[in-house]
């Protein structure tokens, strides 16, 4: 069974710095593209980064691009989201997911960017 | 970037009913993908390319279309199908998704 779960959410003052975490597992986790997608509170979906298997190649939506930065631990089936310079409408809850045909999802994390 | 557009926005069915999501891409896009999330949970993959069943998941629901035009339908509207579904596209970067649409039973 696929299971992806995030951790590293929590209240952050704008400006500041926070890292997510990912851990994979039930699947070969060096084998597939991996994302993150956030929601803000009672809104859509949004995309917020991709990275290949091996990490060497990354995309980004110009909202977060040069302030977000997604990164990989293959050896440990780990999938990180390093958000820099947070601005209060990133508040959002942060999925981790899988692309194979669509997408599988996590549980979720929250992130609060507020003073 | 790729805009999808969804309708309705809120729309409600008494079970047995039949459903259809619309979602118009404002260029043309190579596949549609449909994700159903209830509420306090995390979005599960419906259809894939365009027409395609997820594992597990009841053949009541169904996809179709091709361009800038893609639906989703629900043959027989059950009470668990109440959710808000959303269309995605990653046939042109950024990946997108539609603004989604509240299903609700009756």
């Amino acid at each position: 069974e696929v299971q992806l779960v995030e951790s590293g959410g929590g209240l952050v003052q704008p400006g500041r710095s926070l890292k997510l975490s990912c851990a994979a597992s039930g699947f070969t986790f060096s084998n597939y593209y991996m994302a993150w997608v956030r929601q803000a509170p009672k809104k859509g979906l949004e995309w917020v980064a991709t990275i290949s298997t091996s990490g060497s190649r990354t995309y980004y939506p110009d909202s977060v691009k040069g302030r977000f930065t997604i990164s990989r631990d293959n050896a440990k089936s780990s999938l990180y989201l390093q958000m820099n310079s947070l601005k209060s409408e990133d508040t959002a809850t942060y999925y981790c997911a899988r692309r194979h045909s669509g997408y599988d999802w996590g549980q979720g994390v929250m992130v609060t960017v507020s003073s | 970037e790729i805009v999808l557009t969804q309708s309705p926005t809120t729309t409600a069915a008494s079970p047995g009913e039949k459903v259809t999501i619309t979602c118009l891409a404002s260029s043309s896009v190579s596949n549609m993908y449909w994700y159903q999330q209830k509420s306090g949970a995390s979005p599960k993959l419906l259809i894939y390319s365009t027409s395609s069943l997820a594992s597990g998941v009841p053949d009541r629901f169904s996809g179709s279309g091709s361009g800038t035009s893609y639906s989703l339908t629900i043959n027989t509207m059950e009470a668990e199908d109440a959710a808000t579904y959303y269309c995605q596209q990653w046939s042109s970067n950024p990946l997108t998704f539609g603004s989604g649409t509240k299903l609700e039973i009756k």
